[in-house]
């Protein structure tokens, strides 16, 4: 079964540039995870898709981040203007379909960012 | 909105030692509650998960984690590391119902010198 997959793996990019990263979640699953994991830190959720609805993008800085999930398949995730605080490794993951909660989620090998 | 807090930010054993990493939630409701791994240079990757019944679960390459209802908590244990254990290694929580998502501590470092 192929996994999660993310690319680019890694990117450098100047503070005030725009940059995206694409995820091809694990086909049949329903849900859609982008995460955010700084340096010494947890991964922290910035948004999650059922098919191609936003079930929550509670913590997703919304002045400069934004996520896409066209025809419940594939998704992208942008920030314009990046700034020096979004350094950070950007997972993707997938699960099924939720009805009785999480069973398990399934994550891509993430997307180095470096802002500098 | 439910939490994590593991308590060891950098852990570092000997082969052959035995290993408990702590891991305690904050949430009034039903819980799911996972261990994932990060080998170095690799994806996360499950290695157990709870949801109801026996409350120590066993997991791949010799972990295991008890839940505790009434102290919050999910330890991971292995009674022997290996060299190859070496990795970062998080607990997670969701909520068992509806459209839940999984809210990670903050990890634990493990080095197991050989």
């Amino acid at each position: 079964e192929a996994g999660v997959a993310q690319s680019p793996r890694y990117k450098i990019i100047e503070k005030r540039q725009s940059v995206a990263f694409w995820c091809n979640p694990i086909s049949g699953h329903a849900t859609l995870y982008w995460y955010q994991q700084i340096l010494g830190q947890g991964p922290k959720l910035l948004i999650q898709f059922q098919n191609n609805g936003v079930v929550d993008d509670s913590q997703l800085p919304k002045d400069r981040f934004s996520a896409e999930r066209l025809k419940g398949v594939d998704s992208t995730l942008k920030i314009q203007p990046a700034k020096l605080e979004d350094s950070a490794v950007y997972l993707c993951a997938s699960s099924p379909a939720l009805t009785a909660g999480l069973t398990e989620a399934f994550f891509g090998q993430g997307t180095r960012l470096t802002v500098v | 909105a439910q939490s994590v807090s593991q308590h060891n930010h950098h852990v570092i054993l000997s082969e052959a030692a035995s290993l408990e990493l702590g891991c305690n939630y904050s949430y009034g409701g039903t819980v799911n509650l996972f261990w994932y791994v990060q080998y170095p240079g690799q994806h996360l990757q499950l290695l157990l998960k709870y949801f109801s019944g026996d409350p120590l679960v066993k997991g791949i390459k010799g972990f295991e984690a008890e839940f505790i209802k009434s102290k919050f908590s999910f330890n991971l244990r292995k009674p022997s590391v290996q060299w190859s254990d070496t990795a970062e290694y998080f607990c997670a929580v969701s909520r068992n119902s509806g459209y839940s998502t999984l809210t990670f501590g903050k990890g634990t470092m493990l080095l197991v010198s050989p």
